[in-house]
């Protein structure tokens, strides 16, 4: 299985302040990567697939990129509404895996 | 708009069999798209069971495999979820939702979810 490594685990942040969120794959999976918003009590959100599409509906605040193992989820401008956790995926190869998640709380 | 309901028991015993159903509006399931389900509990954060489409095919995470089948009734707009011989460790949140596919098929993400039901597995 293809192992998906989120790193932070967490962090704190201001409304406006630029965040990264990475994602890193325990093997290649090209450009096989979507990222997911979670809210407390919620199902997860579609943000992002094949690493830097941007799903319909969602800001343009939010935007992917990264290729191969590498991959990098940036919330440009966070607003209140952002506050969430965040989830990786793959889907290069079975099974589909998740990263552990990253959760952004205020600063 | 899209939108997918799930629907079942929340208390199982040990060995008992789990049985979800997952009802979707807006949205003729025989028209496309694949139909999958997905877990989310505290100890394993998220995990993919599975996945299928209307004429039969499926995919199913090898963890699970010999554990899990699921069903389309397109009569109803329903697919289900069936678990055999669950144990404490298939608590969770469990989640349908509707696949999207790129890159010709080859790529999955998970755009239409339904709000998750909890199960409870204890004797």
């Amino acid at each position: 299985d293809i192992q998906m490594t989120q790193s932070p685990s967490s962090l704190s942040a201001s409304v406006g302040d630029r965040v990264t969120i990475t994602c890193r794959a325990s093997q290649t999976i090209s450009s096989y990567l979507n990222w997911y918003q979670q809210m407390p009590g919620k199902a997860p959100k579609l943000l992002i697939y094949a690493a830097s599409s941007l799903q319909s509906g969602v800001p343009s605040r939010f935007s992917g990129s990264g290729s191969g193992t590498d991959f990098t989820l940036t919330i440009s401008g966070l607003q209140p509404e952002d506050f969430a956790t965040y989830y990786c995926q793959q889907s290069y190869s079975f099974p589909l895996t998740f990263g552990g998640g990253t959760k952004v709380d205020f600063k | 708009q899209v939108q997918l309901q799930e629907s079942g028991p929340g208390l199982l015993k040990p060995s008992e069999t789990l049985s979800l159903t997952c009802t979707v509006s807006g949205y003729f399931i025989s028209s496309g798209y694949y139909w999958g389900w997905i877990r989310q509990s505290p100890g394993k954060g998220l995990e993919w069971i599975g996945f299928m489409y209307h004429s039969g095919s499926t995919y199913y995470n090898p963890s699970l495999k010999s554990r899990v089948s699921t069903s389309v009734d397109t009569s109803k707009n329903q697919f289900s979820l069936t678990l055999s011989s669950v144990t404490a460790a298939d608590t969770a949140v469990y989640y349908c939702a509707r696949v999207l596919d790129y890159y010709d098929s080859s790529g999955y993400g998970f755009d239409y979810w339904g709000l998750g039901t909890l199960v409870t597995v204890s004797s």
